[in-house]
């Protein structure tokens, strides 16, 4: 079955504790990228990647990182995370056939709390 | 600035009573208006992509039109399945690949 998988799906942490999420798809796809989704602000993309080894910024990258060195994971690390950043994560993939944002497919979501 | 407008923000039908969705957009050029659904306590799930004005696109009860400025989701005769948020977004012509979603329209159809 085509999927992105995300892991954890639910992660309660404290103030400064590094933590990542995981994120995989079984597509081949190129294209991956990293959103947050809060109340009254709707979905907003945190890191993108074309493929391998390129990753770019979104409209909200600070306190994030992300790494591509394999086609299929796409993790979003928290160096030291802050109640700021408490939301609901969702990693997407699509296939970059020269118009890279049609059809994305994202993961079940992440949703993260920090206290 | 980009920026997507949804209207309304919340929206009740009585099961097969048609209606429609509003999406407003401003971008410098459009490179491509994307629909999606949302059901609560999941990942978005892609409808529609509308590339230019006058596009329109079908699937089942749900047809997607494309204007210059607004883009409309018509939902015809809809079910209490097709309860959902709605989501509206663009990319804009340029470098960057960073879409400008909107806030979405909660859509509840009761039986």
């Amino acid at each position: 079955e085509a999927q992105v998988t995300q892991n954890p799906r639910y992660l309660i942490t404290v103030t400064g504790k590094k933590l990542t999420v995981t994120c995989s798809q079984n597509m081949n796809h190129e294209y991956m990228s990293w959103y947050r989704q809060d109340p009254g602000l709707g979905l907003r993309q945190i890191y993108y990647s074309m493929n391998v080894e390129a990753t770019d910024k979104g409209d909200v990258p600070e306190g994030y990182k992300v790494s591509r060195k394999e086609k299929r994971n796409f993790p979003l690390i928290l160096e030291s995370p802050s109640p700021n950043q408490t939301s609901l994560y969702f990693c997407a993939s699509s296939a970059n056939r020269g118009r890279p944002y049609n059809e994305q497919f994202f993961g079940p979501g992440t949703r993260l709390t920090v206290l | 600035e980009d920026q997507v407008t949804q209207s309304p923000e919340a929206l009740r039908l009585q099961e097969g009573e048609s209606s429609s969705l509003n999406c407003s957009y401003t971008v410098s050029g459009l490179r491509g208006l994307f629909w999606y659904r949302q059901d609560p306590g999941k990942g978005p799930e892609f409808l529609f992509t509308l590339y230019s004005a006058g596009e329109e696109k079908e699937k089942e009860r749900l047809k997607a039109t494309l204007t210059k400025k607004e883009s409309f989701l018509h939902i015809t005769a809809p079910k209490p399945e097709d309860s959902a948020t709605y989501l509206c977004a663009v990319q804009a012509v340029g470098g960057s690949y960073i879409p400008t979603f909107g806030r979405g329209t909660s859509l509840i159809v009761h039986p």
